[in-house]
């Protein structure tokens, strides 16, 4: 039973566009959402978040949005450069963080 | 200086062998997790301890045990090795505070191959 989901596995965009990267839950019990990012042979690092109080927030280049009606958030990346190229991890919290099968991003000098 | 730290970083052994991976943090964190990453690149929680005591136990078979020795160490020791077990296994750390928001401190992974 996967309570977060990442549909796309890849996305590729032009460097200096904008990334969009998508989420989608299950469970209306989680209390914060946090987007991580993971280059090769490293462990993930943690990004932006967002409580479930919120639609927004924003950090730099990174702006993420939570639509819990719909249960489904978004990480936007604006401009977007070539050291984005990452797995990008979607995760929420209720007691233990759970994430996303993840979505490699390729940015395209 | 690393702040989550694991090692070894790749464990290559036969079936049936015996291993383990270690992990230390030097954050001053009370809750140390163990996460594995799969073949299908699925992330998914293993163990948490906090305060050298188990917190979080996901369903994983009693081959997996995990030893706390201190707060600022976790070993991940695996029975009796399957072909299954292959993978990439992750240590992180989280503070413990109310209102904790999900931000762990990973380290940069241990690759298992079982042959």
């Amino acid at each position: 039973d996967q309570q977060v989901k990442q549909n796309s596995p890849s996305l590729s965009v032009q460097e200096g566009r904008i990334s969009i990267l998508n989420c989608d839950y299950t469970n209306s019990m989680f209390d914060y959402f946090l987007w991580y990012k993971k280059y090769p042979a490293e462990g993930p690092t943690f990004l932006i978040s967002i409580s479930s109080i919120k639609d927004k927030n924003e950090d730099g280049r990174f702006t993420v949005f939570l639509n819990k009606s719909a249960k489904h958030l978004s990480l936007h990346i604006v401009p977007s450069q070539p050291g984005d190229s990452a797995v990008y991890f979607c995760a929420a919290t209720d007691e233990k963080l759970t994430f996303g099968t993840g979505t490699r991003l390729t940015i395209i000098p | 200086d690393t702040a989550v730290s694991q090692t070894p970083k790749y464990l290559v052994t036969q079936m049936g062998n015996d291993k383990s991976i270690k992990c230390e943090q030097n954050l001053g964190h009370d809750t140390m997790y163990w996460y594995k990453q799969d073949s299908k690149k699925f992330l998914k929680i293993m163990f948490s301890y906090n305060n050298k005591e188990l917190i979080i136990n996901e369903t994983v078979p009693n081959r997996f045990s995990p030893k706390s020795p201190d707060k600022a160490h976790l070993n991940l020791h695996i029975n009796s090795l399957e072909l299954g077990d292959s993978a990439v296994y992750f240590c992180a750390s989280s503070p413990t505070d109310r209102g904790w928001t999900g931000e762990l401190f990973f380290g940069e992974g241990s690759r298992l191959t079982v042959l």
